[in-house]
């Protein structure tokens, strides 16, 4: 069964405005982290934030998180049509040696040019 | 190119027919894991080695699956008997770390 749920599940916007994603997850956790994956092709990471971190920046992606709320969201700015993918949160349990994740149900983001 | 390689990337069988799927991780990771995506959903872990020793397994994985990852190197997913339910996208993933996760292009399974 999949850690929790993401908001939107699809989202279509104009190259140029900004996109976010939310997550929710139910378990404490290591870290959450975001992945994207084009359609039929693998997962590529983006950024990864700590549970006791509550924001990260890397380019054009800026990540919060809520450990009090079990939340967090993705904002990419300025967005353009190769942003377009599916995104999604992935959490890391707290006392997990293994470093399993848990993935939320996914965003499918269309940016149109 | 991530670097995590998966061998066959598609793959249509029949119902009841064996299927291996084979990972090969980037060559310094001694973490592995097999996920599986259905249509419209996240991943979902299904089994974790590290190095050679498999560690942990998923109630996904039903008797009907196994993964070996022989010398701690590249790694097998068999699916014996296979049904229409399987029909997924199979997802391979190595570290070095708990932390970031390289995936291969995964294999595509179609169960007719």
């Amino acid at each position: 069964s999949q850690q929790g749920e993401e908001d939107p599940q699809a989202l279509s916007i104009q190259e140029g405005e900004n996109a976010t994603m939310n997550c929710s997850y139910k378990t404490s956790i290591n870290n959450l982290q975001w992945y994207r994956q084009n359609s039929g092709r693998g997962l590529v990471h983006l950024i990864l934030i700590r549970s006791n971190e509550r924001e990260k920046h890397s380019g054009r992606l800026r990540v919060t998180l809520d450990t009090s709320k079990k939340s967090s969201s993705l904002l990419i700015t300025a967005s353009r049509a190769a942003d377009t993918a599916s995104y999604f949160c992935a959490t890391d349990a707290r006392g997990s040696n293994t470093g399993k994740l848990i993935f939320g149900q996914g965003t499918t983001l269309q940016v149109k040019p | 190119d991530t670097g995590v390689s998966q061998d066959p990337r598609h793959k249509i069988t029949k119902r009841g027919q064996n299927v291996t799927f084979r990972c090969d991780p980037i060559s310094e990771h001694n973490r592995l894991y097999w996920y599986r995506q259905t249509l419209g959903q996240g991943p979902e872990f299904l089994t974790y080695f590290q190095n050679e020793a498999q560690l942990e397994k998923s109630r996904l994985l039903s008797d009907r699956f196994s993964a070996e990852r022989p010398k701690g190197s590249f790694s097998t997913l068999e699916i014996q008997r296979t049904e229409q339910g399987d029909s997924a996208m199979y997802l391979c993933a190595s570290t070095q770390t708990v932390d970031e996760q390289y995936f291969g292009p995964g294999t595509r399974l179609t169960v007719t």
